[in-house]
């Protein structure tokens, strides 16, 4: 089975661009999460999504990050403009329905840098 | 805010020998879970253990739950360089979705 697909894999990118990473949860799963990693602050959940609906985005830093999930199948996280303090990895996770839906599956992440 | 403290912060080992890592937590759970991250890659789920279990079992991971001092830990037993990776508690609160992650372990297993 395929897992969660995240692209791009690596990003750098200048200071003012707008930057989209892409995810692809697991077929079946109806939540759907995006963190961000960095040394200093660790692993931080940004948005969650549940049925394709934002349910929770206290964790998006400001106004300039977006993310959207139009279908159950794909869900974008887009920061305009971007800046150096940006630069981390991304991961979209995602996770099943019922009882057993309480583990997340990760994907790969999205190394982003911006200069 | 709730959060999952490891300890330590790094550890290095003989392959062969167990590795034991610990998991502090503020609030009451609903469960706890470990993970796992190798160099340059997502993070995959290990175990799951439940507020009402006190310890669990999974191939060579055991895991312990004290709900009274709010702690955790993972023993990898007989361990192999490829259990190089650092590892994270996740804790979920009744009512909530989110999982709230330590700041980790990083394991090194010399060959």
């Amino acid at each position: 089975d395929a897992g969660v697909i995240q692209s791009p894999r690596h990003e750098v990118t200048e200071m003012g661009q707008e930057v989209t990473l892409r995810c692809k949860p697991i077929s079946g799963h109806n939540s759907l999460f995006w963190y961000r990693q960095t040394m200093m602050r660790g692993l931080e959940l940004l948005i969650y999504f549940n049925n394709n609906v934002p349910i929770d985005d206290s964790g998006m830093p400001e106004d300039r990050f977006s993310a959207k999930m139009p279908n159950a199948s794909f869900s974008t996280l887009k920061i305009q403009p971007s800046e150096p303090r940006d630069s981390a990895v991304y991961f979209c996770a995602s996770r099943p329905p019922g009882a057993g839906g309480d583990t997340q599956y990760f994907g790969p992440g999205t190394r982003l840098t911006v200069l | 805010s709730q959060q999952g403290e490891e300890d330590p912060q790094a550890l290095s080992i003989q392959e062969g020998e167990n590795a034991t890592m610990n998991c502090s937590y503020k609030t009451s759970i609903n469960n706890l879970q470990w993970y796992r991250q190798n160099s340059g890659r997502g993070l995959v789920h290990l175990i799951l253990i439940r507020s009402n279990e006190r310890e669990k079992h999974s191939g060579r991971l055991r895991v312990t739950l004290d709900t009274s001092k709010k702690s955790s830990s993972l023993l990898i037993t007989a361990s192999r360089a490829a259990d190089t990776a650092s590892y994270f508690c996740a804790t979920r609160m009744d009512s909530s979705y989110k999982l709230i992650f330590g700041s980790g372990t990083r394991l090194l297993v010399r060959p």
